[in-house]
């Protein structure tokens, strides 16, 4: 079974804080993601990594940027916290099954900045 | 563009009835659909997903979706609900250009009362 963990399930920061959320997948997948989930709005990409060291802005990368630094690693790092970044963060990663995409999420981090 | 509509934000339904979840896309593709669910304190879960073969799609735990081209619909249904069932549902559209990304709807919540 494909596995992506995230290092937190629950955090809480001050605002301006520097904080970092990690992802870990254990399948050998190229490409990774991290989206935020708020109440109305589904699930919305802010970054996406197609390989170690490469990125791609989402469609809302504001206030934040990534690192990939070794394959199965992807991290999330929100440089100065601020309140409207508290939301659910979630992290996945995918793999090519036939002609389309399967993509496999972590549980989740929920942050909190106060 | 693609897009999805999920047209209800809340569906509730008793134990043993029919579940109907319905989506309307918006695609200038072929597109790609998929339905994920989540449930509370979980990571999403992947139902099902459409790839341009059968239009009548099954997926895990007795769910099922049609696609509809002419209605530009892919409603996710179930002939009996149960307990298990209540969780938030989302459906999806994957955009070919570029990497393929995930387009998701707002969301149904899904209550199934005994």
């Amino acid at each position: 079974d494909v596995k992506v963990t995230q290092s937190s399930r629950y955090l809480v920061k001050r605002t301006g804080e520097k904080v970092f959320l990690e992802c870990v997948q254990d399948m050998d997948h190229e490409n990774m993601f991290w989206y935020r989930q708020d109440p109305g709005l589904g699930l919305r990409l802010i970054y996406f990594s197609y390989d170690v060291k490469m990125k791609e802005k989402g469609d809302i990368p504001e206030g934040y940027s990534v690192s990939r630094e070794k394959k199965e690693r992807f991290s999330l790092i929100l440089e100065s916290a601020s309140t409207n970044q508290t939301s659910m963060y979630l992290c996945a990663s995918r793999q090519k099954t036939g002609t389309t995409y399967e993509q496999y999420f972590g549980p989740g981090t929920r942050l909190t900045v106060t | 563009a693609q897009s999805v509509t999920q047209l209800d934000s809340h569906v509730s339904v008793s134990e043993g009835t029919p579940v109907l979840l319905r989506c309307n896309y918006s695609s200038s593709y072929s597109p790609s659909l998929f339905w994920y669910v989540q449930h509370p304190n979980k990571g999403l879960q992947l139902l099902l997903k459409y790839t341009s073969a059968a239009t009548l799609v099954k997926g895990i735990n007795g769910f099922e979706a049609e696609f509809k081209k002419s209605e530009t619909s892919f409603h996710l249904t179930k002939p009996s609900a149960h307990m298990s069932d209540a969780a938030e549902y989302f459906c999806v559209v994957s955009d070919p250009r570029g990497y393929n990304k995930l387009i998701f709807g707002a969301g149904t919540r899904l209550a199934v009362h005994p």
